[in-house]
């Protein structure tokens, strides 16, 4: 167990559904990443916080968002939902200073 | 632009055996290169991760090789068990001046398979 937790665990959804995702980083943790893993493209970054504040900006479309709050749990909303963004959503939680990342669980999200 | 490529994309090893996956990257700024493990239904566990300046390092059955001039580096799983069965990722940051964005940038992976 990382010690970061992801909710909810499935997401079954329609298209033009918006959905939101819940990431609670390791305790001490500042720095939360969001990443998508799909079987075409793999893993690949989204969205970084850090302390409440975006520091990077990955392959996010913009129908996405993110947000990081002050008890430092993350939110990644989804918006306007495709069958293509149908995937495996991960944040990973990071120290801030140090490049170690770990991984929660994910939210599979299925787009019908 | 895939910047960092993994291979095989499967192996399958015999339980005792050695079992290396390689990966090689472009981007010369890259400065972490960890690799996670990830088992079905579950999030990329961290392994072992490596710095430019260190060509080995060992960590119980987990060996990262790192040739700097080649821009390649590789992980050997020794005596290989069945409960190493899952998918390996290789992975690249780069160092930035605000040092806290330190995002990763994977290879497709590798499905390992040990047989008993």
């Amino acid at each position: 167990d990382s010690g970061v937790t992801q909710t909810p665990k499935h997401l079954i959804t329609a298209t033009g559904q918006r959905v939101t995702l819940r990431c609670s980083p390791r305790s001490g943790d500042l720095s939360v990443y969001w990443y998508q893993q799909s079987l075409d493209q793999g893993l690949q970054f989204l969205i970084q916080y850090y302390n409440g504040e975006e520091r990077a900006k990955g392959n996010i479309l913009e129908r996405f968002s993110a947000q990081q709050f002050p008890d430092l749990h993350s939110e990644l909303n989804l918006s306007s939902l495709e069958l293509g963004d149908s995937a495996l959503y991960f944040c990973a939680s990071s120290v801030g200073g140090l490049r170690e990342q770990y991984f929660g669980p994910g939210t599979r999200l299925t787009v019908t | 632009q895939q910047q960092v490529k993994q291979s095989p994309q499967s192996l399958i090893v015999q339980k005792g055996g050695i079992s290396i996956i390689n990966c090689a990257y472009e981007n010369t700024a890259f400065d972490y290169f960890p690799w996670y493990q990830q088992f079905p239904g579950k999030g990329p566990a961290l392994l072992i991760a490596i710095r430019p300046d260190v060509s080995e390092k060992k960590e119980g059955r987990f060996t990262i090789s790192f040739n700097k001039s080649a821009k390649q580096f590789s992980l050997h799983i020794m005596d290989s068990q069945p409960g190493d069965s899952a998918t390996y990722f290789c992975a690249a940051s780069v160092s930035n001046s605000g040092g806290s964005n330190y995002k990763l940038t994977f290879g497709k992976g590798t499905l390992l398979t040990v047989n008993p």
